[in-house]
């Protein structure tokens, strides 16, 4: 089956900073990938996705790149806020989804 | 439109015991989905609907059971809890498998003593 790693597990950076979280996959057949965020205690939400026949996809200060070759894909989020403290998840998708095992963004004011 | 829903918020269980909990959408969607968080571990697939009227296994469905009652309702059953049960457990629904975003439910968390 699918195997979705996400590194870092712990990302902190001050305000303004830019944050980069990394996920590799292993299934070639995967052709979705999203990206979630988990407020404390709430329920996760989507942010971003890219679908496998695009490279970049942007959205405002947050984007996303995939790497077919090397099976991996990354978020980009820019000028950060403390807003964007939470969890993170990228999912890759074949059908059904695999989800990593989240990023935990602290954003420092 | 409330979204996906769930039923209870919390829920506390004795080893043994069995519960259902309950999950329905009003998004008109085909396909929805029973997930487990656990703390670093990230969200597993319990089990999955593509569609009213089938279910597949997930990643970790050992110890759970699904129905899909028809297209808005998806309950997950545990017949004899465990403590390696505890967890909080989300529901989500997508208009299709693969390729489309999830709406997830706000969540139940149960333990198992």
């Amino acid at each position: 089956g699918e195997n979705v790693e996400q590194h870092p597990s712990t990302l902190s950076v001050q305000e303004g900073d830019s944050a980069v979280i990394k996920c590799t996959y292993s299934d070639s057949a995967s052709n979705y990938f999203p990206w979630y965020k988990q407020e404390l205690g709430k329920r996760p939400q989507l942010i971003i996705d890219i679908r496998s026949n695009v490279g970049e996809k942007k959205d405002q200060r947050i984007a996303v790149t995939l790497n077919k070759t090397a099976k991996h894909f990354s978020l980009h989020i820019t000028e950060t806020q403390p807003e964007d403290s939470a969890v993170y998840f990228c999912a890759a998708s074949a059908g059904k989804s695999t989800f990593g095992d989240g990023t935990t963004l602290t954003v420092k004011p | 439109n409330a979204g996906v829903t769930q039923t209870p918020k919390f829920q506390v269980l004795k080893t043994g015991q069995s519960m259902t909990l309950q999950c329905a959408q009003d998004m008109n969607h085909n396909s929805m989905y029973w997930y487990r968080q656990d703390p670093g571990m990230g969200l597993r697939l319990i089990y999955y609907s593509a569609s009213e009227g089938t279910t597949d296994k997930g990643e970790v469905p050992n110890g759970y059971n699904v129905s899909r009652l028809n297209k808005r309702e998806f309950s997950l059953r545990l017949e004899s809890a465990a403590p390696s049960q505890t967890s909080v457990y989300f529901c989500a629904s997508s208009a299709g498998t693969g390729a489309g975003e999830q709406y997830f439910g706000p969540g139940t968390r149960l333990t198992v003593t």
